[in-house]
């Protein structure tokens, strides 16, 4: 079962570039690493998911290193509208026990103007 | 497709009634999984499914609670005597079977008074 450490809040500013930070020290070899965003009275929404190194798509990048004992989501000059809660999820999406796909608590972004 | 669909959006009962919340994936999607959300907590895993086999259950989910997929498609989960710590989100995700990520519904919030 691959726990994950995040920050539980984190601070920016409009403009700016913000990196979250998730600690999964026992990911194991089959586990992708994948982040949500949610917004408040929403269901969370998919924003990226990676095996190892770094992924790029059209709202975030992922990177991770290569022990992949941790991974930083990167959101490039956020807005107001990126103020949500971040959760980080670390499990085999492919086979296995999707209960131990754990959403902890999240890191709770706050962008100001 | 408008994605995953969940019924009613808020639902009050009184404790000890029984209630019923409906669940559409998106049609492609083959794996369809019930979470419960509390205020300021992330959401908790209750069950999945793939196709009409129900493959995981959580052991927050009680002998109150069941969930069906007939055929594989739409699915429901029942709250049978519902109390006050029933009171959550009750949010439906689907996914097609292998990595990437799930697609969630906007969620039930249950008001059990």
């Amino acid at each position: 079962l691959a726990k994950t450490t995040q920050p539980i809040s984190m601070d920016s500013y409009e403009g700016q570039e913000v990196n979250i930070t998730c600690s999964h020290n026992n990911i194991a070899t089959n586990d992708y690493i994948t982040w949500y965003q949610q917004f408040p009275s929403q269901g969370p929404r998919f924003i990226i998911q990676g095996y190892k190194t770094k992924v790029t798509n059209e709202v975030a990048s992922l990177f991770i290193p290569a022990d992949r004992k941790s991974s930083t989501l990167s959101l490039p000059r956020v807005s107001l509208s990126d103020t949500a809660v971040y959760y980080c999820l670390v499990g085999d999406m492919r086979g296995g026990s999707q209960g131990n796909l754990i959403f902890g608590k999240g890191t709770k972004l706050s962008v100001k103007p | 497709d408008t994605g995953v669909s969940q019924n009613p959006r808020h639902k009050i009962t009184k404790r000890g009634q029984n209630v019923t919340f409906r669940c559409d994936p998106i049609s492609e999607h083959n794996r369809l999984y019930w979470y419960r959300q509390t205020l300021g907590q992330g959401p908790e895993f209750l069950t999945y499914f793939q196709n009409e086999a129900q493959l995981e259950k959580s052991r927050l989910l009680s002998d109150r609670f069941s969930a069906e997929r007939p055929k594989g498609s739409f699915s429901t989960l029942e709250i049978q005597r519902t109390e006050q710590g029933d009171s959550a989100m009750y949010l439906c995700a689907s996914s097609p079977q292998g990595t990437g990520g799930y697609t969630f519904g906007s969620g039930t919030r249950l008001t059990v008074v």
